[in-house]
């Protein structure tokens, strides 16, 4: 099936500093994708969608300059987490639309923790 | 989006059959159901989808009553690799269309 590749995996940061999640769809073109946060023992919780070459649409409370989400091309798009604090701390995930079917991909998720 | 109802949990045996029911009573005449399902740490992973006819893939099942407000997953031989949260999902399809999650079914896959 098709890869949604998501990286990193993992992250640790400061309280304070920026961090940027990359989501790929590596072998399909994703007009549309979309961005969730997971906190434990919860569901996914749509952030935002991404068109390429567009702004992203962010849902009800999630603040965008806090957010910022940038789709340059069909297969990538990218989530900054800016001045991050420990209640930012999450599992986020990316997701992409295979346009020719429909069908949606996830990536494999980034655990980001702030300290 | 219509909303779906799940129950919280259930287990079956290894090597049985594990049948996951999921409530859409106010699905509309052209969304599909979708099925993900979550391991553990893990991004969710597509299973199968279906407008009204019953549908079935190499991992799954999808059966969808006649009226359309209620389905199943079917799981023919559950394996313990098959522990995970599975949501049922109704959305539109299209540039537009969203996916959004409620709390899924944890199925638990005993030995």
């Amino acid at each position: 099936g098709a890869v949604v590749s998501q990286h990193p995996s993992w992250v640790i940061c400061k309280s304070g500093t920026s961090v940027k999640i990359e989501c790929r769809s590596l072998d399909f073109q994703a007009t549309t994708m979309f961005w969730y946060r997971q906190f434990p023992k919860q569901s996914l919780m749509l952030m935002a969608t991404s068109n390429e070459g567009s702004k992203a649409t962010y849902e009800q409370g999630v603040e965008k300059d806090k957010f910022l989400i940038n789709h340059a091309s069909l297969t990538l798009s990218t989530l900054t987490v800016t001045s991050a604090h420990p209640e930012d701390s999450s599992f986020y995930i990316c997701s992409a639309r295979d346009g020719t079917n429909e069908k949606l991909f996830f990536g494999s998720g980034t655990q980001l923790s702030v300290l | 989006d219509a909303k779906t109802t799940q129950p919280p949990s259930m287990d079956c045996a290894e090597g049985r059959a594990a049948n996951l029911p999921c409530n859409h009573s106010t699905i509309s005449g052209n969304e599909y159901v979708y099925w993900y399902r979550q391991i553990h740490s893990q991004g969710p992973q597509y299973i199968i989808h279906g407008l009204k006819n019953n549908e079935t893939n190499e991992m799954a099942s999808l059966i969808i009553t006649e009226d359309r407000k209620s389905s199943t997953l079917i799981l023919p031989h559950a394996t313990l690799r098959d522990t995970a949260v599975y949501y049922c999902i109704v959305t539109y399809t299209g540039a537009n269309s969203k996916l959004t999650f409620g709390k899924g079914i944890t199925l638990s896959v005993r030995p």
